[in-house]
């Protein structure tokens, strides 16, 4: 089941400078999507979503942006901060359907 | 900042043993969730609870699992006779609204059957 794929195992990026962590998607029928961060030892932590009805949201640092044409979203952490590396998932849904697809991960790195 | 509460972090079971995983989800949250990561792999989706019910469930949910949430406080995944195969890291999650105001997630439990 590859719905949901985050193409790049890892990143690497120096503090201060724009992290991009990209996802595809192949399943049409997802409408809604969300980025989590994970450290070691804990749950996945809610960082930002998107309705396919936006191509783009803002959070402070966090942006997610969405093209669905392409069947991409791509979450942009400005600037990047040491606190910032984690493993990030990217998830999508499909209509009333409650149930999350993740992708496998990016781990990002944010060197100082 | 509330939190959704896993017990216990870490088990090890028999093969064949059944178990129960306990969740104590955030208290006015409506919508309850289990997941599951096998080393290595992705975030996958058990089940979903909301009104006393299963709302949705997916194709590893199967008769082996089931959950309950016996009073107004607990959530718990029991898996009747483990296998070697359900050795991975179990999360349960929770939600005031639908999914897509992010859930909740709990530290998860490490099990491991042996």
């Amino acid at each position: 089941d590859q719905q949901v794929k985050q193409n790049s195992p890892s990143l690497s990026v120096q503090e201060g400078r724009i992290s991009i962590l990209n996802c595809d998607y192949t399943n049409s029928m997802f409408d809604y999507f969300l980025w989590y961060k994970k450290y070691p030892a804990e749950g996945p932590t809610f960082l930002i979503s998107i309705s396919s009805i936006k191509d783009k949201n803002e959070d402070g640092r966090f942006t997610v942006f969405l093209n669905k044409s392409a069947k991409h979203l791509s979450l942009h952490i400005v600037p990047s901060q040491p606190g910032d590396s984690a493993v990030y998932f990217c998830a999508a849904s499909a209509g009333g359907a409650q149930k999350l697809v993740f992708g496998q991960g990016t781990r990002l790195t944010i060197n100082p | 900042e509330p939190e959704v509460t896993q017990t216990p972090s870490h088990q090890v079971t028999q093969m064949g043993q059944e178990v129960i995983l306990r969740c104590v989800p955030i208290s006015n949250h409506l919508y309850f969730y289990w997941y599951r990561q096998i080393l290595g792999q992705k975030v996958e989706f058990l089940v979903s609870f909301y009104n006393n019910e299963i709302s949705e469930k997916s194709e590893i949910f199967d008769d082996q699992f089931s959950v309950e949430r016996p009073d107004g406080s607990n959530f718990t995944l029991k898996i009747r006779s483990t296998k070697l195969e359900d050795s991975a890291m179990y999360f349960c999650a929770s939600s005031l609204l639908t999914k897509n105001y992010g859930y909740t997630f709990g530290s998860g439990t490490r099990l491991t059957v042996v």
